[in-house]
This record gives C-alpha cells, sequence and structure tokens, in this order.
C-alpha cells in the first residue's frame, strides 16, 4: 500500500524557536495533503488542507501564521510552527491523499 | 453539518470473544463511512469503508461494519478478537465517496484485549 512518512518522529524545543515537520508520500504523488493535530487520549483535528502549489486551507481557529503549510512538490509538505509554546506540544499527524487518505505516524512534539 | 458520535471511549473483551465498537453519524448528504485503527507509533490505517454500495461491509483482520440508516449506526463487529487488535478505532464521516478529501473523526475507542 501507499506509504507516508514523517520527519522527525519525535522533536523537544525550547519555548520560542521554530520546529518543521515534513511529510513524504513515498510511493505515490499527492495533489493533496493534510494535517491533523492530536492531543493525548483524543481524537484528530484537522488544522489544514494543503494543496500542491497554492495556498493551504485552515480550519476555523488555526492561526495560519502560527503554523505555516508548504506544499511544494507533489510528494513533500512541510508544517513549521512557529515560536512554539508549551500549548503547541502535541502529536501531528499528516496524511496524503490519492484515492483515499494515507496517514503518516506522527511527529510527536514538545515544547519546553 | 456532518459528526461522528463514538459511544464508548473504552471496550475491554476477552480475547476469542465477540468484539462490538459503537458509531453513530448524523449528515446532511449521503455519506460514506470509515473505520480507521491506530496502532501505538504507526499510521492510522483503513480498516474498511461504506460509499452507498453494500450496507454490510467487510474489512481487513476480520472486521466488518453494516450501515444501517434508520440508526444512523455503522457499528465496526469482529467475531474472535485476537490480542493483535488491541488499538485505538476511528469512526469517520465524510460527504464525498472516497476519504481522499475532507472527513471528521470521531473521538475514538480504545480496544483493550483480556487474554
Amino acid at each position: 500500500g501507499a506509504v507516508v512518512s514523517q520527519h522527525p518522529s519525535w522533536v523537544i524545543c525550547k519555548s520560542g524557536t521554530s520546529v518543521k515537520i515534513e511529510c513524504r508520500s513515498l510511493d505515490f504523488q499527492a495533489t493533496t495533503m493534510f494535517w491533523y493535530r492530536q492531543f493525548p487520549k483524543q481524537s484528530l483535528m484537522l488544522m489544514a488542507t494543503s494543496n500542491e502549489g497554492s495556498k493551504a486551507t485552515y480550519e476555523q481557529g488555526v492561526e495560519k501564521d502560527k503554523f505555516l503549510i508548504n506544499h511544494a512538490s507533489l510528494t513533500l509538505s512541510t508544517l513549521t510552527v512557529t515560536s512554539a509554546h508549551p500549548e503547541d506540544s502535541s502529536f501531528y499527524i499528516c496524511s496524503a491523499s490519492s484515492d483515499t487518505q494515507y496517514f503518516g505516524p506522527g511527529t510527536r512534539l514538545t515544547v519546553l | 453539518a456532518q459528526s461522528v458520535t463514538q459511544l464508548d471511549s473504552h471496550v475491554s473483551v476477552s480475547e476469542g470473544t465477540p468484539v462490538l465498537l459503537r458509531c453513530n453519524y448524523s449528515s446532511s448528504y449521503s455519506p460514506s463511512l470509515f473505520w480507521y485503527v491506530q496502532h501505538p507509533n504507526k499510521g492510522l490505517q483503513l480498516l474498511l469503508k461504506y460509499t452507498s454500495a453494500a450496507t454490510l461491509v467487510k474489512g481487513i483482520n476480520g472486521f466488518e461494519a453494516e450501515f444501517k440508516k434508520s440508526e444512523t449506526s455503522f457499528h465496526l463487529t469482529k467475531p474472535s478478537a485476537h490480542m493483535s487488535d488491541a488499538a485505538e478505532y476511528f469512526c469517520v464521516v465524510s460527504d464525498q465517496e472516497s476519504s481522499a478529501s475532507k472527513i471528521i473523526f470521531g473521538s475514538g475507542t480504545r480496544l483493550s484485549i483480556r487474554p
């Protein structure tokens, strides 16, 4: 089946720094990728929809200037958490879309 | 607006006994419904999907689900639980036939299997 990777799998950073998370579709091209956030013991909440070559569409309540999304190619989308704070600590999951959404393994972000 | 409600946050069954994970949906459209499984440190995996064809859908690993419009339900079942089934399960709704577009996740049900 289709494989989606995320890098890094976990990251710890200091408050105020920026963190970039990569999402790659390894064996297929994805015009659309999605970014989700999952808090402990909770469900996945869609943050934004990323389309290759265009601006991302953010869900209500998600700060686009804080969570920068770039979808520069059909196999790569990046999420940058800018000026991270402890409340941004979470599990971030991406998916890449072809006939269905294929999910990455997630990135655990801890902001100290 | 669409939504899904997973009625149980945690289900515990003994190995070899049946599994029932409950899901109710709300949709203005004719919905597509999906079940995903999340194992620790692994990506979400699609178990099965309903897209207006047969109401009884068979998925991977022996799971199946039945779409009941009159009850607005899409419960997930398995006749005999295996230890490897222990995971988090999500019921998902979409207004598109595939999950390639925007989808809405339920709150999840954690399935535990007792030896």
